[in-house]
This record gives C-alpha cells, structure tokens and sequence, in this order.
C-alpha cells in the first residue's frame, strides 16, 4: 500500500517556465513533509520542506504547498533551469507510536527542464 | 567534512553468496538508515537505528541483518543473496527527528 503517491513518472518544461511537481498522501499521521532532489549516481539531497501546520513555504526559487484536506502537496520552481533536471522524490514523516519519524518517500518523478 | 560514505559503490554478486555493504558517517548523528531505490518505487525502507544498540526493520527488512556498534557505523548485511535484491542501497543518517536526512551516494547491487 503505496502511502506516499507521485502520479506522474516524468515531466517536461522549457527553461524559464513554471515546474509544479505532485505528491499525494493517503496517511492522516504524517506531520512533516519534505522534498528531495536527486541526480544521477549520487545521493537524493534535501530541497525544500513543510510542517502539517503550514500550508506554504518558500526557498528562493522553490516553493511547497500543502493541502491538508485533499492529502496534497506540490513543488513549484519559478524560473525553472536546465540544472534543475533531476529526479524528484517527496517524503513524508510518521509522527505517531514508536516511528522515529521515519520517512516515507513517493516514487519520484524526473524533471527535464529544456534550453 | 565527509558526510555519509558508502563502499562499495557497484558490487556483483551470485545467488546466494553473502555480503556486507559498509556505511560509515561523521557527523555525529544518532539516527541512521538504510532504503533501496528499485524503478517504479521510490525508496523504501530496510532497516533503521535510533543509536549504538538499538536497530528495528523498515518496510521491506527480509533477507537483510543489520548491526550498530558505534554511532558511526551502520553496516547492512545479505545473508544469501537473490536477483530480487539488485538494487541501488542508499545509507542516510539525521541529527534530529525533523533534521533532513542526509544520503550517502548509494551502492549498486547486481545479484545473478
């Protein structure tokens, strides 16, 4: 049972416009969500996160958005650029019992920004 | 400031040989992790450890042992491994509950 949902494998957009990455959840325990990029042949690195208690939160050109009711986030990058091209993966944490947080990650969707 | 080192970084191995991939971090962190990245799947969890002693499976822990003597070192053991375990292993390890983790750069297992 897939907890954490990125519905689209692959995305395309042109140098300069607007990337919006999906990610749906279906776990009302999930307090905390994050973002990670990751590039070939090396580790997923943290972008971008948000607190369950926030529905926005921005880092330059990177901004999340929560949506509670609907289980939904979304990753905006406003201009998007070629070095964004990377493999996107959402994650969220497990905030109940004995958890640790753990992470729960999606299944990742690869962004290719074109010149 | 190495971060999160993982060795080897491509390994190939024959059903049912056994192995150990090696997952060291100085950054003092108490909590580290282990997860494979399969197509179509994301990352899933194997094991984690909350510090020196103290381990517990993840979401897909079968076929894997893992130990944690030291704060540093979280090693993940195959016991026999099977072509259901190629994959690419990833080692994270986070300061805190809410501290992101931080990824080693993986190692990519061929079983045959």
């Amino acid at each position: 049972d897939q907890q954490v949902k990125q519905n689209s494998p692959s995305l395309s957009v042109q140098e300069g416009r607007i990337s919006i990455l999906n990610c749906d959840y279906t776990n009302s325990m999930f307090d905390y969500f994050l973002w990670y990029k990751k590039y070939p042949a090396e580790g997923p690195t943290f972008l971008i996160s948000i607190s369950s208690i926030k529905d926005k939160n921005e880092d330059g050109r990177f901004t999340v958005f929560l949506n509670k009711s609907a289980k939904h986030l979304s990753l905006h990058i406003v201009p998007s650029q070629p070095g964004d091209s990377a493999v996107y993966f959402c994650a969220a944490r497990y905030a109940g019992g004995t958890s640790y947080g753990k992470l729960t990650f999606g299944q990742g969707t690869i962004l290719t920004v074109h010149p | 400031n190495a971060g999160v080192t993982q060795t080897p970084k491509f390994q190939v191995l024959k059903t049912g040989q056994s192995m150990t991939l090696q997952c060291a971090q100085d950054m003092n962190h108490e909590y580290m992790s282990w997860y494979r990245q399969d197509p179509g799947m994301g990352l899933r969890l194997i094991h984690y450890s909350v510090g020196a002693g103290i381990t517990d499976q993840g979401e897909v822990p079968n076929g894997y042992n893992v130990s944690r003597s030291t704060t540093e070192d979280f090693p993940l053991r195959l016991l026999s491994a099977a072509p259901s375990q190629t994959s690419v292993y990833f080692c994270a390890s986070r300061e805190t509950g809410y501290s992101p983790l931080h990824f080693g750069n993986g190692t990519r297992l061929t079983v045959t």
